[in-house]
């Protein structure tokens, strides 16, 4: 049974570059029919995909362009884990983010998501 | 970006009786490699991330109940709730993954 387990802070402060994890397992970070997104949700904005890494032959991204080249997504194959970095962040990044596995050959999973706050 | 059209925006169904939610996606969600239609739906209730209903369009995830169901081709999808339970209520989305950006509608709140 494929799990996601996400961690990382509940408040960042602005400017400051928002960090999170989300730990797989049941499946690999490196398969090859697998893409492992982060997805977050706003009153304001409602559901928003952020962006997404996956291996096929080689790593690749693939970015929300209204992050402004602000994020990165990275794999983690040591520890079977992928991570969202978002930089400059501003109240208006305050949301509940997931992670989540969907792609086109394997049924979607979601990680139980965290609530991050952007304030002083 | 492929834009997804929900309706209606909220739906109230007396207990027992069918829901139906309509997703419209402005360009089509079929994969040509596998022929699979990229459209999850999900359930979404308060405090709890989406759950995934339906994928591939019209395949049930495991451990849904099967008055759930999902039908429709290219740009034209319905999720069905046959006999609507107490415990169906919640908001329902569509989303897409045949392309980037991944899209999602924005949502039917169904009510009782």
């Amino acid at each position: 049974q494929v799990q996601l387990q996400q961690s990382g802070p509940g408040l960042v402060q602005p400017s400051q570059t928002l960090s999170l994890t989300c730990a797989i397992s049941g499946d690999s970070v490196s398969s090859n029919i697998g893409a492992w997104n982060w997805i977050r949700q706003s009153p304001s904005r409602g559901l928003e995909w952020l962006g997404r890494t996956y291996y096929r032959s080689k790593w690749k991204n693939d970015y929300a362009v209204s992050m402004n080249g602000r994020i990165t997504i990275n794999p983690d194959t040591s520890k079977n884990q992928f991570s969202l970095q978002l930089n400059s962040v501003t109240p208006e990044d305050t949301a509940m983010y997931y992670c989540a596995r969907i792609a086109v050959a394997v049924p979607p999973i979601w990680g139980q998501g965290t609530m991050v706050t952007v304030s002083s | 970006d492929n834009v997804m059209t929900q309706s209606p925006e909220s739906l109230a169904v007396s207990l027992g009786e069918r829901a139906t939610i309509n997703c419209k996606s402005s360009q089509s969600v079929l994969y040509n490699s596998n022929n699979k239609n990229c459209l999850v739906w999900y359930q979404q209730k308060p405090g709890q991330p989406p759950r995934p209903l339906i994928y591939w369009a019209s395949t049930r995830e495991s451990g849904v109940p099967d008055r759930f169901s999902g039908s429709g081709s290219g740009t034209d999808f319905t999720l069905t709730i046959s006999s609507l339970q107490a415990e169906d209520v919640a908001v329902y989305y569509c989303q897409q993954h045949s392309s980037t950006p991944l899209t999602f509608g924005g949502g039917t709140r169904v009510e009782i």
